[in-house]
């Protein structure tokens, strides 16, 4: 069946730029997603991303796309404290059954 | 106030006892979902209902019902809890029109510990 991987932990220094890596296996993905959750919180939609878009950039968010690869990233530019939170990756083929990763939890080292 | 609203919050029980776990939402979207989040595996979809006549299994229903009262309300039930339902479970919603980005709308969550 379908897979989103990715790595569970990833740490950096603030005003660093942070790398959030994601592999998915189901080619027929239409809609990629970037999902933010803080302490104490549910999931909220950071951003998302067309199949047929290679790059898509939003203030300091830049997602990349490979489908050649099912390789799906998120860069967080000038990183701060407060983007310390879990980001999970997510895959939808256009229906209603949406795949989540396990999550990356981001710590941000002041 | 939170367009989706769980509770309760939080939620300690005896393994063989019967919990529901509810969720209202205000967003006025038409599917629902319940999800369970275990550290290291994400989230995994329990059930999910399109409208108060459809309810459909996800990947990991077994132990678990649910009801869809009315297009605002879908509670979630145990119906004799065990140790490895420990876990925050999640509900969320979408809207039918959204289609073009699937988004989902969570609630804050419910975190359930049998012991």
């Amino acid at each position: 069946g379908e897979d989103v991987e990715q790595s569970l932990f990833l740490s950096v220094r603030e005003g660093d730029s942070s790398v959030i890596n994601c592999t998915y296996t189901d080619s027929s993905s239409t809609y990629l997603y970037w999902y933010k959750q803080e302490p104490g919180a549910g999931l909220q939609l950071l951003t998302y991303i067309f199949s047929n878009m290679d790059m898509k950039q939003d203030q300091r968010l830049t997602v990349l796309l490979n489908k050649k690869d099912k390789h799906l990233s998120l860069r967080i530019a000038d990183t701060q404290t407060g983007d310390s939170a879990i980001y999970f990756c997510a895959v939808n083929t256009g229906g209603f059954k949406t795949i989540f990763g396990a999550g990356t939890r981001l710590f941000v080292k002041a | 106030d939170a367009d989706v609203t769980q509770t309760p919050r939080n939620r300690i029980t005896k393994t063989g006892k019967r919990i529901m776990l509810e969720c209202s939402q205000t967003k006025g979207h038409d599917r629902m979902y319940w999800y369970r989040q275990d550290p290291g595996l994400g989230l995994r979809l329990i059930y999910y209902s399109f409208d108060v006549k459809d309810i459909n299994k996800g990947e990991i229903s077994d132990g678990y019902s649910v009801s869809r009262q009315a297009q605002a309300k879908f509670s979630l039930s145990l119906e004799s809890a065990i140790p490895n339902q420990t876990a925050l479970y999640f509900c969320a919603t979408s809207a039918q029109t959204e289609a073009h980005t699937g988004e989902l709308f969570f609630g804050e969550g419910s975190r359930l510990t049998v012991l």
